[in-house]
């Protein structure tokens, strides 16, 4: 299936530091989504991106889609406790118009207070 | 809001002993998926259906088959258990038809088999 790589696998940051994950891709991907699975939780979807270039926000993380929609990145600012977790992107495909996702790797961030 | 249920959060069974997931979801969904998570590999697509008593392979099927009889119920079965099949299994729907592609996922349910 379509390779998703997704760094780094963790991270560990200072409580007000900020935190990036990258996810790339060797073929163009049609959109891309982004989920969020709290310790002991589920994944929880956070956003989707479609368009080449786009740039979303969502209080203190931004997500963005590469120009050639070859790759994509969740950045957080001053991280909060609450932002623990793994952070996983999911390639959309389309298999007869149903849509089908292909996961990353993940990457956990824990939060040093 | 959507409501995936997992029947069983925690199960720990035997080799060789033939396993049953059960999933449930109360939205009227038209896909639902099966994925397992490991440590370092992410999230791992098993099986998905897009209809009733349809289902189609992901990326790693073998030792494992599924069952869709009712619109609202995904059951992944698990032939003869084997010990690289511990693992958190995670169920998921989502509307499907083109028009949404937002997944909901389960509780998860963990598997030990011993």
């Amino acid at each position: 299936g379509q390779q998703v790589m997704q760094i780094p696998q963790y991270q560990h940051v200072q409580e007000g530091e900020d935190f990036t994950t990258y996810c790339n891709s060797s073929t163009t991907l049609s959109n891309i989504q982004w989920y969020k699975q709290r310790p002991g939780g589920h994944p929880v979807f956070l956003i989707q991106l479609v368009k080449s270039g786009e740039v979303k926000k969502q209080k203190r993380l931004t997500f963005q889609f590469g120009e050639a929609k070859k790759n994509s990145s969740l950045h957080i600012t001053a991280t909060q406790t609450t932002d623990v977790g793994t952070y996983f992107c999911a390639e959309v495909g389309s298999n007869f118009g149903n849509e089908k996702l292909t996961f990353g790797t993940g990457t956990r961030l824990t939060i040093i207070p | 809001d959507v409501k995936v249920t997992q029947s069983s959060r925690y199960l720990v069974k035997r080799t060789g002993e033939k396993v049953f997931l059960e999933c449930v979801q109360d939205m009227d969904h038209e896909n639902m998926f099966w994925y397992r998570q490991d440590p370092g590999l992410g999230l791992r697509l098993i099986y998905f259906s897009y209809d009733v008593k349809m289902k189609e392979k992901g990326d790693i099927p073998e030792g494992y088959s599924v069952s869709r009889e009712k619109k609202e119920r995904f059951s992944l079965i698990l032939e003869s258990a084997s010990t690289n099949q511990t693992s958190m299994y995670l169920c998921a729907s989502s509307l499907g038809g083109g028009h949404g592609n937002t997944i909901y996922f389960g509780e998860g349910s963990w598997l030990t088999v011993v």
